[in-house]
């Protein structure tokens, strides 16, 4: 079945630098590739999503790029803030299967 | 927000007691899921609905049934409770499937004593 491998698990950086969290997946049919992010203690939220016909998203400082042929993408933050501490979950859709299949998470500390 | 109540929030229960978790939306959203989360795990499938009365197991179905009698209802329950089965459980809704995104509810935390 389809398997999400997400790195690193822990991350920290200094306040005003970038964060990447990178994520393979091993179904070449899979075509949606959400990420979340849940703060300590809550709900986990929709940050940002792709889907395989596009090879990168931008929402302001967030961004996502897609490499089909790897099978991997990657969350990349910008100019990084104290409230973007968190945990942040990549995902693949399993085609067909009507679900999502989660990365293990990656915990993210901003360093003031 | 979407309009996901779960309930309880906070649940300790006994080992080997029946124990059901609910969840309730008013998006009218086909698929509801149940998941799973535990450190270290990230967040894991247990069942699915992709309509009234249609369910599917999930990665870590097995002590856990579901069921869904109306398209805002999803029911979670644990037949026997054990300690392996202390954890956050959240509920998600989707509109389409694999091609849109999750929304989930505030969870519910369970402890198995």
């Amino acid at each position: 079945g389809e398997n999400v491998e997400q790195h690193p698990s822990t991350l920290s950086v200094q306040e005003g630098d970038s964060a990447v969290i990178k994520c393979t997946y091993s179904d070449s049919a899979s075509n949606y590739f959400p990420w979340y992010k849940q703060e300590l203690g809550k709900r986990p939220q929709l940050i940002i999503d792709i889907r395989s016909n596009v090879g990168e998203k931008k929402d302001q400082r967030i961004a996502v790029t897609l490499n089909k042929t790897a099978k991997h993408f990657s969350l990349h933050i910008t100019e990084t803030q104290p409230e973007d501490s968190a945990v942040y979950f990549c995902a693949a859709s399993i085609q067909g299967a009507q679900k999502l299949v989660f990365g293990q998470g990656t915990r993210l500390t901003i360093n003031p | 927000d979407a309009g996901i109540t779960q309930s309880p929030r906070h649940k300790v229960t006994e080992t080997g007691t029946p124990v059901t978790l609910r969840c309730h939306q008013t998006e009218n959203h086909r698929y509801m899921y149940w998941y799973r989360q535990d450190p270290g795990h990230g967040l894991r499938l247990i069942h699915y609905s992709y309509g009234v009365k249609d369910t599917d197991k999930g990665e870590v179905s097995d002590g856990y049934s579901v069921s869904r009698s109306k398209t805002e209802d999803f029911l979670l329950t644990l037949e026997s409770a054990t300690s392996s089965q202390t954890s956050v459980y959240f509920c998600a809704i989707s509109a389409t499937g694999d091609n849109s995104p999750l929304h989930f509810g505030n969870g519910t935390r369970l402890t198995v004593t």
